[in-house]
């Protein structure tokens, strides 16, 4: 089993719809979660992050938390062709003293 | 402006050569990280230091090698011995190693002809 498992896709969503993307760890110690956002040939960007099970809203973005089921997802509202891009969940594992990645979602968002 | 730099952006290596990766952050922050990534899967840790003239191994350290002189400064070395070096190498940087989140640097592409 992988330590940080996402959703390859592609999840194709219409313009102004809501897209939502999952992702599960293995360690359930682990502390801090975060999504960041990929364009193509690009750097990861910091989009959210949570620590604490519960929602969190930063505009368009929430991002929810599960430590009893080891998940945690992200919700893009209004999505916008602009929000094509490979999402990456992020999850910090004390054991490790590290973050540990997921291979991303890519979302595509039709005009 | 605030930020971390790698450079050059795109590097060509021959069979049997080292390259050298630059990454300088001006960020004040303690704690840099090297990660590879590989078309369609996530970042891979390569080497990671939490404060000067200090660093430790991740998940796929053979091959490479790094130093951390300054604290602004972590450049990492693709020895000859790393057998598929070419992958997208992104640099990274933090406050601290604990429950904090990472920025990046723009990322070198490296390959091998």
């Amino acid at each position: 089993q992988k330590e940080v498992e996402q959703n390859s896709g592609p999840l194709s969503v219409p313009e102004g719809a809501i897209a939502s993307l999952n992702c599960t760890y293995s360690d359930r110690g682990s502390q801090s979660f975060f999504w960041y956002r990929q364009y193509s040939g690009k750097s990861p960007e910091l989009i959210m992050s949570i620590y604490s099970n519960g929602d969190k809203e930063d505009g368009r973005f929430t991002a929810q938390l599960n430590k009893a089921s080891q998940y945690v997802s992200l919700l893009i509202r209004d999505s916008q062709p602009s929000d094509s891009a490979t999402y990456l969940c992020a999850v910090w594992n004390p054991g490790g003293f590290k973050t540990i990645f997921g291979a991303g979602t890519r979302l595509f968002v039709k005009a | 402006d605030g930020g971390i730099t790698q450079s050059p952006k795109y590097l060509f290596r021959k069979e049997g050569q080292n390259v050298t990766l630059s990454c300088e952050q001006n960020l004040n922050h303690d704690a840099m990280y090297w990660y590879r990534q590989d078309p369609g899967q996530g970042l891979r840790l390569i080497y990671y230091s939490q404060i000067v003239n200090d660093f430790q191994k991740g998940d796929i350290a053979e091959g490479y090698s790094v130093s951390r002189e300054k604290k602004e400064s972590f450049p990492l070395t693709v020895t000859s011995a790393q057998k598929n070096p070419t992958a997208f190498y992104l640099c990274a940087s933090s406050i601290g190693t604990v429950n904090t989140e990472a920025f990046f640097g723009q990322g070198t592409r490296l390959t091998v002809v």
